[in-house]
C-alpha cells in the first residue's frame, strides 16, 4: 500500500520560501508510470495543480506559478519537495503530494497525502 | 484551452440519482477523473477513464463523456456521498498540465 506523508513548516512569514518534503512509502518513487505532483487548496476553495516532477525526472509547472515553484526529488530518501519563493498571504493553503498513475490520454491521482496547511500571516 | 468548469452546487433526494458535469475542450481529447472529498480529509479518486472505479468505490458511482463534457453520475445517493466532488484532466497545451474543474457540492437530502 502506497502511502504519502507531507511534512515542513506550518507558518512562513511573508516573502520567504515555502518548503515541503512529501515521503513515499510502500513503493519506489522511480517507478516507471508514476508522477508525483504538488496540489493545494486555498481555505474554502478548490484544488489547484502545483507542479510534477516524473518517475524520470522531467518537471513541469502549473504555468500560473512558474518563476516561483521548484519541485526536486531525492531518490535515494524516496521523497520529493516543494519549494515556492516569495510567498504571500495568497499562498496560504492546505497543501497535498499526490501520486499520479499515468495512462497516457488520462491520469488519476490514485494516492494523496493527508495535506499539511501553511500559513502565510498578512 | 485549460479551463474546466462545474456547477457550484447540486442536491439529491436520498436514494435518487444526481449527475455532476464538468466542461472543458480538453475532454475532447483526455477522460476525466473525478474526486470525492469530504471536510477535512484528502480527495479520493472514485472515477475515471471511460467508466473505471478503484477497489472499493461503490458502483453507484459511475462516469461518462459526451463531446467536451464528462459526468459523473450517482444511482441511489446515499447520506454518505454528500461531499464536494471535482473533475481533472489535462490541458492540451504544452506539456499537459493538469487541471481541475472548481468542484460541485452535493447535498443529499
Amino acid at each position: 500500500q502506497v502511502q504519502l506523508q507531507e511534512s515542513g513548516p506550518g507558518l512562513v512569514k511573508p516573502s520567504q520560501t515555502l518548503s515541503l518534503t512529501c515521503t513515499v512509502s510502500g513503493g519506489s518513487i522511480t517507478s516507471a508510470g508514476y508522477y508525483w505532483s504538488w496540489i493545494r487548496q486555498h481555505p474554502g476553495k478548490g484544488l489547484e495543480w502545483i507542479g510534477y516532477i516524473s518517475y524520470s525526472g522531467s518537471i513541469y509547472y502549473n504555468p500560473s506559478l512558474r518563476g516561483r515553484v521548484t519541485i526536486s526529488v531525492v531518490t535515494s530518501k524516496n521523497q520529493f519537495s516543494l519549494n515556492l519563493s516569495s510567498v504571500t498571504a495568497a499562498d496560504t493553503a492546505v497543501y497535498y503530494c499526490a501520486r499520479e498513475d499515468d495512462y497516457g490520454d488520462y491520469g488519476t491521482f490514485d494516492y494523496w497525502g493527508q495535506g499539511t496547511l501553511v500559513t502565510v500571516p498578512s | 484551452s485549460s479551463e474546466l468548469t462545474q456547477d457550484p452546487a447540486v442536491s439529491v433526494a436520498l436514494g435518487q440519482t444526481v449527475r455532476i458535469t464538468c466542461q472543458g475542450d480538453s475532454l475532447r481529447s483526455y477522460y476525466a477523473s473525478w474526486y470525492q472529498q469530504k471536510p477535512g480529509q484528502a480527495p479520493v479518486l472514485v472515477v475515471f477513464s471511460k467508466n473505471k472505479r478503484p477497489s472499493g468505490i461503490p458502483d453507484r458511482f459511475s462516469g461518462s463523456r459526451s463531446g467536451n463534457t464528462a459526468s459523473l453520475t450517482i444511482t441511489g445517493a446515499q447520506a454518505e456521498d454528500e461531499a464536494d466532488y471535482y473533475c481533472n484532466s489535462r490541458d492540451t497545451n504544452g506539456y499537459h498540465p493538469r487541471v481541475f474543474g472548481p468542484g460541485t457540492k452535493v447535498t443529499v437530502l
